[in-house]
């Protein structure tokens, strides 16, 4: 089934030490959104690729890297971890087509910050 | 199968008019339920409810959460051409599943 892959489902890291978290998607979308959803709070939108379009939000810290390979893949880098970054971090897809189309998303991957 | 739906679907008015947008939800493990605003790509977060009863208030926004009976809404007073967008429900679950499962939209018009 077409779907929207996200791996792992669950990281630990250490203070400090960088991580990468990985997206994939079977739909051929356009579109690629990185989302942060600490507990009790709204997913928060980091940034997104409309193919290799890159567009990041104004307050998403320098920390918080991103890269689209190809259509397939995208990856979320954060360089240098802090306990703050701990949540659950969500990849979304959509396809771009149209505004406010639906948006696919991911599992998720909690990361834990040590 | 968890479900979200807005109405209507897309709504022309004029400006100055108030809207009412429609989400109601049938969802297992329902934690939190969202309103996003898209203008062109990404979502704009509005508000997040998770209690019955209580309104959230941002500017001419306001939004309302009815637990029994499964639904939101959200309302916009004085619109103007600028809230011309489409309007996203989410609805967040526990468990197991900590995604998101989003409403079609509701695509709003603004006429000067």
């Amino acid at each position: 089934d077409a779907m929207v892959i996200q791996n792992p489902r669950y990281q630990v890291t250490q203070f400090g030490k960088p991580v990468t978290l990985s997206c994939s998607q079977t739909l051929n979308h356009n579109v690629m959104y990185w989302y942060q959803q600490k507990s009790s709070q709204a997913p928060k939108l980091l940034f997104h690729y409309y193919d290799k379009d890159f567009n990041n939000e104004a307050d998403t810290p320098d920390n918080f890297q991103s890269r689209r390979p190809n259509t397939s893949f995208c990856f979320l880098d954060i360089r240098s971890p802090g306990l703050g970054d701990a949540a659950m971090y969500l990849c979304a897809t959509s396809r771009g087509a149209v505004t406010g189309e639906t948006q696919y998303f991911g599992p998720g991957t909690r990361l834990l910050v040590l | 199968e968890d479900k979200v739906v807005q109405s209507p679907l897309s709504l022309v008015v004029h400006e100055g008019d108030t809207v009412t947008l429609n989400c109601s939800y049938e969802v297992t493990n329902f934690r939190s339920l969202l309103w996003y605003k898209q203008e062109k790509k990404a979502p704009t977060f509005l508000f997040m409810l998770t209690s019955s009863g209580i309104e959230k208030k941002s500017g001419r926004l306001s939004s309302i959460l009815d637990k029994k009976e499964l639904f939101s809404i959200l309302n916009i007073t004085a619109t103007q051409t600028g809230d011309s967008a489409v309007y996203l429900c989410a609805v967040s679950l526990g468990g197991g599943a900590d995604g998101l499962t989003f409403g079609k939209g509701t695509h709003l018009i603004i006429q000067p």
